[in-house]
């Protein structure tokens, strides 16, 4: 079936450094990735949608400076959180659309620290 | 706006104990409505959904009805096992790709 791979599955990083999340289609093409993110308590929730060799489309509120969606490719989309605080923190997700029967596919999400 | 209320966990049962996990659901169209499970380690998936009211969705022995007149989702199953513990997610997505989901629910099952 349709697998997605997103690493790493936890970071801890220091406030103001970068860090890179990855999300790869293992065995079919995406034509499209979404990025959302869960903060404690509170639901999953989109923060923007991108399609291979266009810009990301980013929801309400979230800042596109500071979380660089890169989607370079139909298995590999990337999500960098820039100069990062202690309110990044959270679960962030990835789901790709494609696959089988055309559905939806989440990676298994990243726990980020930051102290 | 859309949105959807789950109810919170954590939850814990004993094997073969009966479960339900409340979901309602605001909508301002006819939105589809699923149920997405995420096992320790592994990505969400799609447990189970339904398109329109009155359909129930039903996969491993779990099943969950598209109630209109109360708005509801609601996750059960008969008779849990130790495998059946993970979190669920209730979603829903009213057109194109965009999803909104509850906020998960932890599911424990001791033996």
């Amino acid at each position: 079936g349709a697998v997605v791979s997103q690493h790493p599955s936890w970071v801890i990083c220091k406030s103001g450094t970068s860090v890179k999340i990855e999300c790869r289609s293992l065995d079919f093409q995406a034509t499209t990735m979404f990025w959302y993110r869960q903060f404690p308590k509170q639901s999953l929730m989109l923060m923007a949608t991108s399609n291979e060799g266009s810009k990301a489309t980013y929801e309400q509120g979230v800042e596109k400076d500071k979380f660089l969606i890169n989607h370079a490719s139909l298995t590999l989309s990337t999500l960098t959180v820039t100069s990062a605080h202690p309110e990044d923190s959270s679960f962030y997700i990835c789901s790709a659309l494609g696959g089988a029967k055309n559905g939806y596919t989440f990676g298994s999400g990243t726990r980020l620290t930051v102290v | 706006g859309d949105s959807v209320t789950q109810m919170e966990g954590p939850v814990t049962l004993s094997e073969e104990a009966f479960l339900t996990i409340n979901c309602t659901y605001t909508a301002t169209g006819y939105p589809s409505l699923f149920w997405y499970v995420q096992y320790p380690g592994e990505g969400l998936q799609l447990l189970l959904k339904a398109t329109k009211a009155d359909d129930k969705g039903s996969n491993k022995g779990f099943e969950a009805t598209y109630r209109k007149e109360t708005t509801s989702f609601h996750l059960e199953k008969g008779s849990v096992q130790v495998s059946d513990s993970a979190v669920y997610f209730c979603a829903l997505s009213d057109s194109g790709n965009q999803f909104y989901f509850g906020t998960g629910t932890s599911l424990t099952v001791i033996p």
